[in-house]
């Protein structure tokens, strides 16, 4: 079956550490977004990549980075920089085309817990 | 920047009733796309409805359809026949039609928290 894949679920760690998000498509999409939801707040974007070995930042990048290696592959890190990181993330992927909705398929999620 | 407001935090509807959750959004542009996605409780978000600004034939997914209102800048979302299993967070989303590096983003609504009762 085509889809998204996320991990961990439900992933803990400690001040000052770094910790990375696993996000993995086979849907062939071109497009990958990484979102942060936090109650009352809807999902704001983090990064985005349209293509291999390129992405780009959204409107809440302070605090992570981003790799492309794959195309079937956007992982996201969280590091220590990130004053407030306890969220729930969303993986998101989508085709590329001028005229078309384009419309965004969503991973099941990954909540993140700083102790 | 577009913005997209959701002015209803929390709605509910009896079982069977029929709910509409609104959305008003702002833009410049002339042809833009627009979407409505549910979450239910599992937190995996799920498209319901998409329109396109150029289609004046408002869409509608079986029980779901939307009033989409260009020059009110307006996008509602109405369910028929709720059923429990509609009970979710209801986001509004927003993509502009202009090509270009940050054409593909989807700029989302606060969401509306529907409860459904049985």
């Amino acid at each position: 079956d085509g889809g998204i894949t996320q991990s961990p679920k439900y992933l803990f760690r400690k001040e000052g550490q770094n910790v990375t998000l696993s996000c993995e498509q086979n849907l062939n999409h071109d497009a990958m977004y990484w979102y942060r939801q936090d109650p009352g707040q809807g999902l704001r974007l983090i990064y985005y990549s349209q293509i291999v070995n390129d992405f780009q930042k959204g409107d809440i990048a302070e605090g992570y980075s981003v790799s492309r290696e794959k195309k079937e592959s956007f992982p996201l890190t969280v590091t220590s920089a990130q004053k407030n990181p306890t969220a729930f993330y969303l993986c998101a992927s989508s085709i590329l085309e001028l005229a078309g909705y384009n419309e965004q398929f969503f991973g099941p999620g990954t909540r993140l817990t700083v102790l | 920047a577009q913005t997209v407001t959701q002015s209803q935090p929390e709605m509910s509807v009896q079982e069977a009733e029929t709910v509409t959750l609104s959305c008003t959004y702002d833009t410049s542009e002339n042809n833009y796309y627009l979407f409505w996605y549910k979450q239910p409780p599992s937190r995996q978000m799920i498209l319901v409805i998409r329109q396109e600004a150029y289609k004046q034939q408002n869409a509608t997914e079986n029980r779901f359809s939307v009033n989409f209102q260009k020059a009110a800048k307006s996008f509602s979302l109405k369910i028929s026949d709720s059923q429990l299993g509609d009970t979710a967070m209801y986001f509004c989303a927003f993509r502009g039609g202009v090509s270009g590096a940050g054409s593909y983003q989807l700029t989302f609504g606060k969401g509306t928290k529907l409860s459904v009762i049985p």
